[in-house]
């Protein structure tokens, strides 16, 4: 069975950092990209970066310059974003979701980590 | 590239049609012939999962009763017959170019 699985709810205070992780199982885990999506409170999804996990590439999205890292362990099948100097409206539920790379389709997610920032 | 769904909420009599609509500010139609459209759902409480990809084709398992279509910069997903497990939230998205960015969501209910 595909599945990402990953790890579990946060708490932290302002200006901390969290890392998520995301464990694959079920599929050749770098035959396809990772990418991480969130969704803050009531509102939409927002994409944050992706990671090529042959090779370790990483894209993200200007709103994360500098505060985001995707990193992955092939040997564990797993996948990892790191968020730096949190703020408030960094609470939000984190998902990770597999990209197939011929239709870039993100068909599989994982279930989502609920990252809380407050002091 | 900004996407732009309308409407944002709609309310459907089961049996019923739903249409969503979905524009973006730039051509999502790729140099390699490909048009990085998809449209997700989002049931409540649930992560979303892929409906269309590619403008029209429907991913696997997904029912025949719903359609995408479109070119360009303007793209449709469509409903035929509404029923009450369709209830949720529609995303459109594109992967034509980084950031790959979503649409606001469209808050699809049951009367």
């Amino acid at each position: 069975q595909v599945q990402l699985v990953q790890s579990g709810a946060e708490v932290k205070k302002p200006g901390a950092s969290v890392r998520v992780s995301c464990e694959s199982s079920g599929y050749t885990f770098s035959s396809y990209d990772i990418n991480w999506v969130r969704q803050a409170p009531g509102q939409g999804l927002e994409w944050m970066g992706y990671l090529i996990t042959n090779g370790g590439k990483t894209g993200y999205a200007q709103n994360f310059y500098g505060r985001v890292t995707m990193t992955s362990d092939t040997s564990m099948s797993t996948a990892y974003m790191e968020l730096s100097s949190l703020r408030s409206d960094d609470t939000a539920i984190y998902y990770c979701a597999r990209a197939n790379r011929t239709t870039y389709v993100f068909d599989v997610w994982g279930q989502g980590t609920l990252v809380t920032v407050s002091s | 590239i900004e996407m732009t769904q309308t409407p944002l909420s709609l309310s459907v009599t089961p049996g019923q049609p739903a249409s969503i609509s979905c524009t973006s500010t730039q051509s999502l139609l790729h140099s390699d012939g490909k048009t990085y459209l998809y449209w997700y759902r989002q049931k409540p409480g649930q992560s979303p999962q892929v409906l269309i990809y590619a403008v029209s084709s429907r991913f696997s398992g997904v029912p025949d009763k719903f359609s995408g279509s479109g070119s360009g910069t303007s793209f449709t997903l469509k409903i035929s017959r509404v029923e009450a497990e369709d209830l949720g939230f529609y995303y459109c998205m594109q992967t034509k170019e980084l950031p790959y960015t979503f649409g606001q969501g469209t808050k699809l209910e049951i009367k």
